[in-house]
């Protein structure tokens, strides 16, 4: 069955740091990749997508790449803000518009 | 647009009582709607999967006798816990989906936090 690995948790970094956070998967078919956000208490809000390999989601100054090669689709920001501090997830869901599978949940802390 | 509200955001009962949580789309016709459970730091849980009109198809492990959900209209879906105890306690989240040009993506409510005493 599908399938989402990130990589373990939690991750501190100091404001005005550059952050990756890896994501790959298993899917039977092709799946659109989401990455999630969750800050403390609140549901998830999507923070960007990509439909089909090599697509660019980009929001808020975060990227991730579809890369179909290497099944990955890490997240990265030039520059992390203490805002940035959340729960990330990623996500895929096939393309017929099936449930959702998440990653485990990477939590990020920007210090200032 | 594609706003999902839930209510309560917050709830506390005593153990045997049961509780509703109201899952609602705003501003779009939610087709389907998803429930799912969130322990303290892990991951979403898919509880079970509702389609307006139809019976809820719940995930292998999840008692569709305890939770009981209800998706009679294309704005709402309610999961009720019935008789809850203190192992039911958790983050529940809801999302919705439409038949939409991006028929993949849904849109999550805030959340309901429930802590049985």
């Amino acid at each position: 069955g599908d399938s989402v690995t990130q990589m373990e948790g939690p991750v501190t970094l100091s404001e005005e740091a550059f952050l990756t956070i890896n994501c790959t998967y298993t899917a039977t078919g092709y799946p659109s990749l989401f990455w999630y956000v969750q800050y403390p208490g609140e549901g998830l809000q999507l923070l960007l997508k990509a439909t089909k390999a090599d697509d660019k989601g980009s929001n808020k100054g975060f990227e991730a790449t579809y890369r179909k090669e290497t099944t990955s689709f890490h997240l990265e920001k030039g520059s992390v803000q203490v805002s940035d501090s959340a729960v990330y997830f990623c996500a895929l869901t096939e393309t017929s518009g099936s449930r959702l599978t998440f990653g485990e949940g990477t939590q990020l802390t920007v210090n200032p | 647009g594609a706003v999902v509200s839930q209510h309560p955001s917050r709830v506390i009962c005593k153990s045997g009582t049961s509780v509703k949580i109201e899952c609602r789309s705003l501003d779009f016709q939610a087709t389907t709607m998803f429930w799912y459970r969130q322990f303290p730091k892990q991951s979403l849980m898919l509880m079970a999967t509702s389609n307006e009109g139809s019976k809820a198809t719940y995930e292998q492990g999840v008692e569709k006798d305890k939770f009981l959900i209800n998706h009679a209209s294309l704005t709402l879906s309610t999961l009720t816990v019935t008789s809850a105890h203190p192992e039911d306690s958790s983050f529940y989240i809801c999302s919705a989906r439409t038949m939409g040009l991006d028929y993949n993506e849904q849109f999550f409510g805030p959340g309901t936090r429930l802590t049985v005493l």
